[in-house]
């Protein structure tokens, strides 16, 4: 199974700052990575798909590059509705696999 | 509007059965592939079976293989999930996530499973 690794595992921030979430694959994944929001209570967002495409309907602050094993989420500028957590998810071969979560808390 | 609605969950002994379902609705569930995903008490989300839309494909994470069956029933726009010989490991809220190119698009809500004696 491929693994993905997350980091970091959890961060404070500011609302208005830039953040940078990052997700490894223990393989070559292509772009098949899709990045996950979760807030508590609730069942997961997708935010974005081909590692860089943005679903419809989500915030252009939000942003995903990378290709191959690298990968990283960016919110330009963090709004309050944006404190949660966040997973990266790899489509390129079953089972499929996520990361562990990135969790970002008020500063 | 896409809706993925699980029921079944509750409190189940090891080595009993559940049965959990998914009624969709808002899209043609019969062209959609689906996959079960769950989350354990405040950890993170593990992928566990995908059925292919025509019930020609599935596939099962090693940790429930042989114990669990997915299934559907694109007549009833339904989505199953057979749980047999659960182990308390299994505790966590299972949910229901549509397949677009292997990446879930839509989630359900989730139903919480609880294994215990």
């Amino acid at each position: 199974a491929i693994r993905m690794t997350q980091s970091p595992s959890s961060f404070s921030a500011s609302t208005g700052d830039r953040v940078t979430i990052t997700c490894r694959a223990s393989q070559g994944i292509s772009s098949y990575l899709a990045w996950y929001q979760q807030k508590p209570g609730q069942a997961p967002k997708l935010l974005i798909y081909a590692a860089s495409t943005l679903q419809s309907g989500v915030p252009s602050r939000f942003s995903g590059s990378g290709s191959g094993t690298d990968f990283t989420l960016t919110i330009s500028s963090l709004q309050s509705e944006d404190f949660a957590t966040y997973y990266c998810q790899q489509y390129y071969s079953y089972p499929l696999t996520f990361g562990g979560g990135t969790k970002v808390e008020i500063k | 509007e896409v809706q993925l609605v699980e029921s079944g969950g509750g409190l189940v002994q090891p080595g009993a059965s559940l049965r959990l379902s998914c009624a969709a609705s808002g899209f043609t569930f019969s062209n959609y592939d689906m996959n079960w995903v769950r989350q354990a008490p405040g950890k993170g989300l593990e992928w566990v079976s995908y059925i292919s839309s025509i019930s020609s494909t599935v596939y099962y994470a090693d940790s429930v293989k042989g114990r669990f069956t997915i299934s559907r029933d694109n007549a009833k726009n339904s989505l199953y999930l057979q749980m047999n010989s659960p182990r308390v490991e299994d505790t966590a809220v299972y949910y229901c996530a549509r397949a677009w190119s292997s990446y879930v698009d839509y989630w359900g809500q989730g139903t919480l499973v609880t294994v215990s004696s």
